[in-house]
């Protein structure tokens, strides 16, 4: 059975910072990961898809990273900035077809 | 392009109630989410429609949930009889075609349910 964890649960830091947001999953035979994002009392915003035969997706700021091999994806988000308080959360496609979320990391960038 | 719609925003009722929520897909994906998602949790899968049958319902609390997509664009899920451990905010997406490795869903702003 896939699990999906993302560690931290909660961060902080000062606006400019670069930051690393970590997810594992333990059943590497996947088809894709995607980053998501969610502001509070709103839906979910697709971020990035990495498809399994990938190694990374950049998009602006942002940049995913897939390791299926450790079971690990990272997404690095350069020179924070307040607007990028939000919760991340990952999520793995695999043989069930469906995708499998982690309970996500809240960040907060401060000002 | 407008994006997924979904309505209530908001709901509340007393256990043992009934409850319907709705929604509008990006036009012309044809494959359909619900999600259920418990506060300080990720989104569960609770159904996926491949244009108007199912793909999967394995989550799917099938003595009290239902759902049903006419026509293969807009769906509705019912709850009957709520329950107080239904409290959650109840997600819709949709995507293009459902393909495993390149297909982004869409989410919707989702309904928050309390059960009391």
């Amino acid at each position: 059975k896939q699990e999906v964890t993302q560690i931290p649960a909660a961060l902080s830091v000062p606006e400019g910072e670069n930051l690393v947001l970590n997810c594992s999953f333990t059943d590497s035979a996947i088809y894709n990961l995607q980053w998501f994002r969610q502001d509070p009392g709103k839906g979910l915003t697709s971020l990035l898809l990495i498809q399994s035969s990938q190694r990374e997706q950049t998009s602006g700021r942002l940049n995913a990273s897939l390791d299926k091999s450790s079971g690990r994806s990272t997404l690095y988000i350069a020179a924070s900035q307040p607007g990028d308080s939000a919760t991340y959360l990952c999520a793995v496609r695999g043989g069930t077809y469906k995708y499998i979320f982690g309970t996500g990391t809240r960040l907060k960038v401060l000002a | 392009e407008a994006g997924v719609a979904q309505s209530p925003r908001y709901k509340i009722i007393e256990k043992r109630q009934s409850v319907a929520f709705w929604c509008n897909p990006i036009s012309g994906h044809a494959t359909l989410y619900w999600y259920q998602q418990i506060l300080g949790q990720g989104p569960k899968l609770l159904i996926q429609f491949q244009n108007n049958g199912v793909v999967d319902d394995s989550q799917l609390p099938k003595d009290r949930f239902s759902a049903e997509r006419l026509k293969g664009v807009d769906s509705t899920l019912k709850i009957q009889p709520a329950k107080l451990e239904d409290s959650a905010v109840y997600l819709c997406a949709s995507s293009l075609d459902g393909s495993l490795s390149t297909d982004t869903q869409y989410f919707g702003p989702g309904t928050r349910l309390t059960v009391l």
